[in-house]
């Protein structure tokens, strides 16, 4: 069974470029996360889908941050323009339902992006 | 704002058993819990998840304490590639956002 492929596994750019992210679920799998993994911390949510509707975008620093979920398969996630701060492992999760009934996510490698 | 207590480091010999405690108090009925984990320069990996009763698989064993306030994550023979960071998360039906605290990183060694 193929996995949760993400593309490229490494960027850098400089600040206020721009950057995107792409993610292919796990075919069958409704709900598609982005998370945000800051160096030596744990990984923070940004954006929830099922299908292709947001249920979750609280955490999405919406003034440089997008996602979208085209058809309710892959996904892209932008930032414009980008900080320093932003330097951060970005990862793509997806599950078979909505997460707290009792079933799995499934990760992707990560996309590891450095801004300078 | 993670509903998990865990230890930031543990280690253990290999071959022996390692054993991951978590603290989650404020766990409510509906809540399950969760364990993953992530080697060095990959994404999480999901290990094993239970409500109430103790969970068995391949990977792990899961004991929850019967108040449900706590629970172990047990590797019966840890091998140096179980080295990694382990989370324990709490989520629940009603609230989808799976939220990461820092975990416990966990070092296997000879």
């Amino acid at each position: 069974e193929a996995g949760v492929a993400q593309s490229p596994r490494y960027k850098i750019i400089e600040k206020r470029q721009s950057v995107a992210f792409w993610c292919n679920p796990i075919s069958g799998h409704a709900t598609l996360y982005w998370y945000q993994q800051i160096l030596g911390q744990g990984p923070k949510l940004l954006i929830q889908f099922q299908n292709n509707g947001v249920v979750d975008d609280s955490q999405l620093p919406k003034d440089r941050f997008s996602a979208e979920r085209l058809k309710g398969v892959d996904s892209t996630l932008k930032i414009q323009p980008a900080k320093l701060e932003d330097s951060a492992v970005y990862l793509c999760a997806s599950s078979l339902v909505r997460w707290g009934q009792a079933t799995e996510a499934f990760f992707g490698q990560g996309t590891r992006l450095t801004v300078v | 704002d993670a509903k998990t207590t865990q230890p930031p480091s543990m280690d253990c010999a290999e071959g022996r058993a390692a054993n991951l405690p978590c603290n989650h108090s404020t766990i409510s009925g509906n809540e399950y819990v969760y364990w993953y984990r992530q080697i060095h320069s990959q994404g999480p990996q999901y290990i094993i998840h239970g409500l109430k009763n103790n969970e068995t698989n391949e990977m792990a064993s899961l004991i929850i304490t019967e108040d449900r306030k706590s629970s172990t994550l047990i590797l019966p023979h840890a091998t140096l590639r179980d080295t990694a960071v382990y989370y324990c998360i709490v989520t629940s039906g009603g609230s989808y956002i799976p939220t990461f605290g820092r975990g416990t990183s966990l070092i296997v060694h000879p």
